[in-house]
């Protein structure tokens, strides 16, 4: 199984940015899709969660300025972010479960987001 | 939200030394926990499962325990490759994790 992340980058406060998964080894179908951070020096967070079924679930620190989404096609799940905050400077992770489970067993190796004007 | 405290925050062991790390729940999460390692650098790895189930390819000297509100990760004698942050994540309410306990040498 391999998760591979893309999009990070530097971005203004306020500003937007789209994070890429693209998920590889699995049954797409049979997994949700989740993002996780991990601010500088600190520990985990969850961030959003789409069910196969399409489902969607947000942290309340992100609720309404972040979307997720996944395309069946091309094995990918995706991170909209918008009115983007300096605490939300983090590295993102993707990460797997497989439907029913809920544990994080598989893992990409992050993507930076920095928010700083 | 159901709020997972680790302890200690950091335990300082040597190599062959026995690691006890403890997990509070503010409140039941039955058996839906979970324990990861992190190493600097790397995304984490899944360890353990339903509390105590190992998860596959990982080593039998990591065990864990518990239920309800109280859970411990064991490892029975450090290798060095062991020395890394440790989580824990409930799956009851959401999905949570402590704070991390840090394992260093000593």
């Amino acid at each position: 199984v391999q998760l591979v992340e893309s999009g990070g980058g530097l971005v203004q406060p306020g500003g937007s940015l789209r994070l890429s998964c693209a998920a590889s080894g699995l049954t797409f179908s049979d997994y949700a899709m989740n993002w996780v951070r991990q601010a500088p020096g600190k520990g985990l967070e969850w961030v959003s969660t789409i069910g196969s079924g399409g489902g969607t679930f947000y942290a309340d620190s992100v609720k309404g300025r972040f979307t997720i989404s996944r395309d069946k096609s091309k094995n990918t799940v995706n991170l909209h972010m918008n009115s983007l905050r300096a605490e939300d400077t983090a590295v993102y992770y993707c990460a797997s479960f497989p439907n029913g489970e809920h544990y994080f067993d598989n893992w990409g190796q992050g993507t930076v987001v920095t928010v700083s004007s | 939200e159901i709020v997972l405290t680790q302890s200690p925050a950091t335990l300082s062991l040597s190599p062959g030394e026995r690691a006890t790390l403890s997990c509070r729940a503010s409140q039941s999460v039955s058996n839906y926990l979970a324990w990861y390692q992190q190493k600097p650098g790397q995304a984490p790895r899944l360890l353990i499962y339903d509390a105590s189930n190992r998860a596959t390819g990982i080593p039998a000297r990591f065990s864990g325990s518990g239920s309800g509100t109280d859970f411990t990760l064991t490892i029975s004698s450090l290798e060095p490759e062991d020395f890394a942050v440790y989580y824990c994540q409930q799956r009851t309410n959401w999905w949570t994790f402590g704070q991390g306990t840090k394992v260093e040498i000593k």
